[in-house]
């Protein structure tokens, strides 16, 4: 069965910092990943996807990932925080149903 | 393109009602998947409509159920409500060919059971 971890629950960093969120994958074979944002009473928006054409996935507003087989990792990145990057991430797999991750609460300080 | 609309946005019900939720999926979608999200279980999937026969199903009981219909439009129902169905209801539908494992997610109904 495919699963995925999101290791942090909480992540706060200051406004103009960089940002990281960490997500461990298990799977059989070659996944398919995902990341999601969502924003409070708002449904879950697509930030990028990961589907083995390139390591290094670039999302929309700034987001970017890394899948890295060797550590099964597929954590999310972006060089400089915006308030109006305070959400929940959510770390996704895809078999024959998407699968989620607990979800990371980003809060982002001024 | 229009993206994916659930109607109601909220809603209201007492325990032992039923319920029916809509979702319109982004036009040319044939895929539509139905996701429960509450605070203690997350994000759980419910079930997969494609060109109108469920392809999938999670671990829900016969309680929650859903359709699709011609136009690629689905509803899902609950029936005898429950507390614990209190939750975000999400859709998402999906294209054909390629992206077939890209979902993009509707805004959510928000029930409420009393």
């Amino acid at each position: 069965a495919q699963s995925v971890t999101q290791l942090d629950s909480h992540v706060s960093v200051s406004e103009g910092t960089p940002v990281l969120l960490r997500c461990n994958y298990s799977s059989s074979y070659s996944p398919s990943l995902f990341w999601y944002v969502q924003h409070p009473n708002k449904g879950l928006q697509l930030l990028l996807k990961y589907t083995s054409a390139a390591t290094l996935v670039k999302g929309i507003n700034g987001f970017e990932a890394e899948f890295k087989k060797s550590e099964t990792s597929f954590h999310l990145t972006k060089p400089s925080a915006h308030m109006s990057d305070a959400a929940e991430y959510f770390c996704v797999i895809y078999g024959n149903k998407l699968v989620f991750g607990a979800g990371t609460i980003l809060r982002v300080k001024s | 393109k229009a993206g994916v609309t659930q109607t109601p946005r909220y809603l209201i019900k007492t325990r032992g009602q039923q319920v029916t939720l809509s979702c319109s999926p982004i036009s040319g979608h044939r895929s539509v998947s139905w996701y429960q999200q509450t605070p203690g279980q997350g994000l759980q999937f419910l079930f997969e409509y494609f060109s109108e026969t469920q392809r999938n199903k999670g671990n829900f009981p016969g309680r929650f159920s859903g359709r699709q219909f011609s136009n690629s439009r689905s509803e899902m129902n609950v029936s005898t409500l429950e507390l614990g169905d209190s939750a975000l209801y999400l859709c998402a539908s999906t294209a054909d060919g390629a992206e077939t494992d890209t979902q993009y997610f509707g805004p959510g109904t928000r029930l409420t059971v009393l």
